[in-house]
């Protein structure tokens, strides 16, 4: 067990609609990783947030948006889905910035856009 | 923009037998990550490894910046080594985190 949590661990929806992902860092960890894993496009790196600020983005859409709140825990809203966001979407968590850090990975929200 | 190369994509082989594992990328870069994605689905950081050499247990790396490749070596391989292992660079511009798409490692009991 990493210590870092999402919920839902699965989540089934329609096109178009919008869906919330939720992640609680590991304790005391104050940055947060989104990646996301789908069979055509592998592994991405979405965005990371470091104590409440935006510190890098990746290959983010502009129908995707995050924020980590003042408990650090972070939220990684998917609107006007697509079929192609059907993926696996991982939330991690390192101790400070992370240019050296670990981070922990958690297990991971599957969602299916039917 | 940077490219990252895993070789070979599959591997099978036998408990107990070594594995050289090898990711080369098209720029310069001032980091490489290994992961490892196990047949769960659970993603595991192995190594922050931007050049030189580090060990963890049967497992290490070597990052060679210069000639811009790295190796992860497995030793006395066990079943619990089976998954995906991917390399991944930071871009020095942006912050993007590019990941090659993995060796899939089968090590058979």
């Amino acid at each position: 067990d990493s210590g870092v949590t999402q919920t839902p661990k699965h989540l089934i929806t329609a096109t178009g609609q919008r869906v919330t992902l939720r992640c609680s860092p590991r304790s005391g960890d104050l940055s947060v990783y989104w990646y996301q894993q789908s069979l055509d496009q592998g592994l991405q790196f979405l965005i990371q947030y470091y104590n409440g600020e935006e510190r890098a983005k990746g290959n983010i859409l502009e129908r995707f948006s995050a924020q980590q709140f003042p408990d650090l825990h972070s939220e990684l809203n998917l609107s006007s889905l697509e079929l192609g966001d059907s993926a696996l979407y991982f939330c991690a968590s390192s101790l400070n910035r992370g240019e050296t850090e670990t981070q922990y990975f958690g297990p991971g929200t599957r969602l299916l856009v039917l | 923009g940077i490219q990252v190369e895993q070789s070979p994509p599959d591997l099978i082989l036998q408990e107990g037998a070594n594995s050289t594992l090898r990711c080369n990328f098209s720029d310069s870069v001032n980091n490489l990550q290994w992961f490892h994605q196990n047949p769960w689905g659970q993603l595991i950081n192995l190594f922050y490894i931007p050049s030189g050499t580090k060990q963890n247990g049967r497992l290490s790396a070597t990052t060679v910046a210069t000639e811009r490749y790295s190796l992860l070596y497995i030793s006395s391989s066990q079943t619990t080594d089976s998954g995906v292992y991917f390399c991944a660079v930071p871009m020095n511009r942006d912050d993007k985190i590019i990941f090659g798409k993995g060796t899939r490692l089968h090590i058979l009991p």
